[in-house]
């Protein structure tokens, strides 16, 4: 399983833009990127997945490079709720294999 | 969308008591379910892979008998931290995934274990 590097922590302000960045340069063929969220005293929540290119959903866009060796989670106009710790994960697809090795996380700090 | 349940939220127990946890999944069969732990500040720990039917697989460095996990439907699996002493002290997730889906693992909301 690839694994993953991510900023320690990041702070921001309410109704910006926010990217984080996650390195993962042993990315395999079949390996997809998956982001969760996590709040304190809480599961993780799923937030998006992606291959290639870029895909949004109504909460985020995740970007990847035409090498996939990193990917960025872009959280638009953020608010103070969204303060948690995300986590970018490589692995199968979905269930397929099914494990999911956590790596450290970005605890995001959003101010007013 | 898929819930997965995680049965109590919070433990506080004396040593050498054991205590079950339970992870259901609530509208859909989970073929595989997952369980974590995790420390103050740190990241998830994965620490088995539950299977329906048959026995879990336990990472490196978990003691299968200090826990125990059971699966025996496709909606629910259990952890039993068998005589918890306060180094066990943390907080247990479950993780659920539907057989053939399309979905990704849904996270139960953890229950947090503490040890006296």
């Amino acid at each position: 399983l690839a694994k993953t590097t991510q900023p320690i922590s990041m702070d921001s302000y309410e109704g910006q833009e926010v990217n984080i960045t996650c390195s993962h340069n042993n990315i395999a063929t079949n390996d997809y990127i998956t982001w969760y969220q996590q709040f304190p005293s809480q599961g993780p929540r799923f937030i998006i997945q992606g291959y290639k290119t870029k895909v949004t959903n109504e909460v985020a866009s995740l970007f990847i490079p035409a090498d996939r060796k990193s990917s960025t989670l872009s959280l638009p106009r953020v608010s103070l709720s969204d303060t948690a710790v995300y986590y970018c994960l490589v692995g199968a697809r979905y269930n397929q294999g099914g494990k999911l090795i956590f790596g450290q996380g970005t605890e995001l700090s959003v101010k007013p | 969308g898929a819930v997965v349940s995680q049965h109590p939220s919070r433990v506080i127990c004396k040593s050498g008591t054991s205590v079950k946890i339970e992870c259901r999944s609530l509208d859909f069969q989970a073929t595989t379910m997952f369980w974590y732990r995790q420390f103050p500040k740190q990241s998830l720990m994965l620490m088995a892979t539950s299977n329906e039917g048959s026995k879990a697989t336990y990472e490196q460095g978990v003691e299968k008998d200090k826990f125990l996990i059971n699966h025996a439907s496709l909606t629910l699996s259990t952890l039993t931290v068998t005589s918890a002493h306060p180094e066990d002290s943390s907080f247990y997730i479950c993780s659920a995934t539907e057989g053939s889906s399309n979905q990704p693992q849904h996270f139960g909301d953890g229950t947090r274990l503490s040890i006296l």
